[in-house]
């Protein structure tokens, strides 16, 4: 199966400061996503980008499918944008990284 | 209402037993999915469903049954629950080729 690998394994962030997260996999893909896992558990999707950029509030997030590689942008992060942070890729089926722990200190 | 929901939320068995999670949605989607998290880990996927007369193992499908009830219903059963089955599981749908949507997650406890 396609192997996701997500950079760095965790990440810990003073308020208000940006960050990048990495996605690199395997194979080609036909889908892409971020999601964030909140502290109670809960995933919500960020992004669906098989490629190019999106912007959502203070998140984007650029996918270059021929080179295989996804990052997730944070800018000016705040104490709610703690959790971790998965990507997954879609052949016919969602592979997951093991994901981006990301704290942000008050 | 959520569009996908999950039954129970929590459950707490012993082992040997019999336990069904239970999934619903409302998104009208073909594709359900039902993934297993361990702590520190992403979700991997134990059985995928294309449509209501299509059912597929995912890559941990061992210790594990489906039912696809109808389009919107997909329950996943332990036949006999073992103590290395304790973690979160999450059902999803999807159209095709389409962001997967999660439930809330049902935290299972084997004892």
């Amino acid at each position: 199966g396609i192997q996701v690998e997500q950079s760095p394994p965790d990440l810990i962030l003073q308020e208000g400061a940006n960050s990048t997260l990495r996605c690199n996999f395997s194979d080609s893909v036909n889908n892409l996503q971020w999601f964030h896992q909140n502290p109670w558990g809960q995933l919500i999707n960020l992004f669906y980008i098989p490629s190019g950029t999106k912007q959502n509030g203070r998140l984007s997030a650029t996918t270059v499918a021929t080179e295989r590689y996804s990052l997730l942008y944070i800018s000016s992060s705040q104490t709610t944008d703690s959790g971790v942070y998965f990507c997954a890729v879609d052949d016919y089926k969602l592979s997951f990284g093991a994901g981006t722990t990301v704290t942000v200190r008050a | 209402d959520a569009d996908v929901t999950q039954t129970p939320r929590n459950r707490i068995t012993k082992t040997g037993k019999r336990i069904m999670l239970e999934c619903s949605q409302t998104k009208g989607h073909d594709r359900m999915y039902w993934y297993r998290q361990d702590p520190g880990l992403g979700l991997r996927l134990i059985y995928y469903s294309f449509d209501v007369k299509d059912i597929n193992k995912g890559e941990i499908s061992d210790g594990y049954s489906v039912s696809r009830q109808a389009q919107a219903k997909f329950s996943l059963s332990l036949e006999s629950a073992i103590p290395n089955q304790t973690a979160l599981y999450f059902c999803a749908t999807s159209g095709t080729q389409e962001t997967q949507y999660f439930g809330p997650g049902t935290r299972l406890l084997v004892l």
